[in-house]
């Protein structure tokens, strides 16, 4: 069956500093990938998504790109800042247009900025 | 924006008692989903449907059940709780259009069974 793999935590950086969340994942079909970010006491929101290779998702200077061959979307962010801190998902949908059965998620990193 | 609701947002059972959580969305999405979160396990799903009057089982169903009586609607059932189901609850839904294939979360039910 589809899985994700990510990076357990918690990562502990500096603000400002360069941040990498590793994703990788397994999948049966052409997924289409997503982070979601859930900060404390809040439900999940979706924080970028791509839906086929070579696709970069972005937001709130957040990236990730849809690495087809290495089966990874890592997601990247140049400077972080202490309201980053939060839990990130990484998640799969397959098939991409109708996954009925859901999201496949990875078991959350949990990042703390620090000050 | 309403979104996605989830009623209530917290609740102590006691071991054996019954409880429904009540799960609303305003954008006419087919599909809704049921997860649980647990510390280390991420987000695993319990039941699903794909449109009104329509359930499935996921990844962890057991001591659960549910119900779609109407589309907007997506009703979660302990019949008899356990302290195994103490856990955060989410709903979810979403279209199942091809290109547009994010989930969209409610706020959670933190549930505790003592």
């Amino acid at each position: 069956g589809d899985s994700v793999t990510q990076m357990e935590g918690p990562v502990t950086l500096s603000e400002e500093a360069f941040l990498t969340i590793n994703c990788t994942y397994t999948a049966t079909g052409y997924p289409s990938l997503f982070w979601y970010v859930q900060y404390p006491g809040e439900g999940l929101q979706l924080l970028l998504k791509a839906t086929k290779a070579d696709d970069k998702g972005s937001n709130k200077g957040f990236e990730a790109t849809y690495r087809k061959e290495t089966t990874s979307f890592h997601l990247e962010k140049g400077s972080v800042q202490v309201s980053d801190s939060a839990v990130y998902f990484c998640a799969l949908s397959d098939p991409p247009g109708g996954g009925a059965d859901g999201l496949t998620f990875g078991k959350g990193t949990h990042l703390i900025i620090q000050p | 924006n309403a979104g996605v609701t989830q009623t209530p947002k917290f609740r102590v059972l006691k071991t054996g008692q019954s409880m429904t959580l009540l799960c609303a969305q305003d954008m006419n999405h087919e599909y809704m989903y049921w997860y649980r979160q647990d510390p280390g396990m991420g987000l695993r799903l319990i039941h699903y449907s794909v449109g009104e009057g329509t359930t499935a089982k996921g990844e962890v169903p057991d001591g659960y059940n549910v119900s779609r009586l109407k589309k907007q609607n997506f009703l979660l059932g302990l019949e008899s709780a356990a302290p195994s189901q103490t856990s955060v609850y989410f709903c979810a839904s979403k279209t199942p259009r091809r290109m547009n294939t994010e989930a969209f979360f409610g706020q959670g039910t933190r549930l505790t069974v003592v």
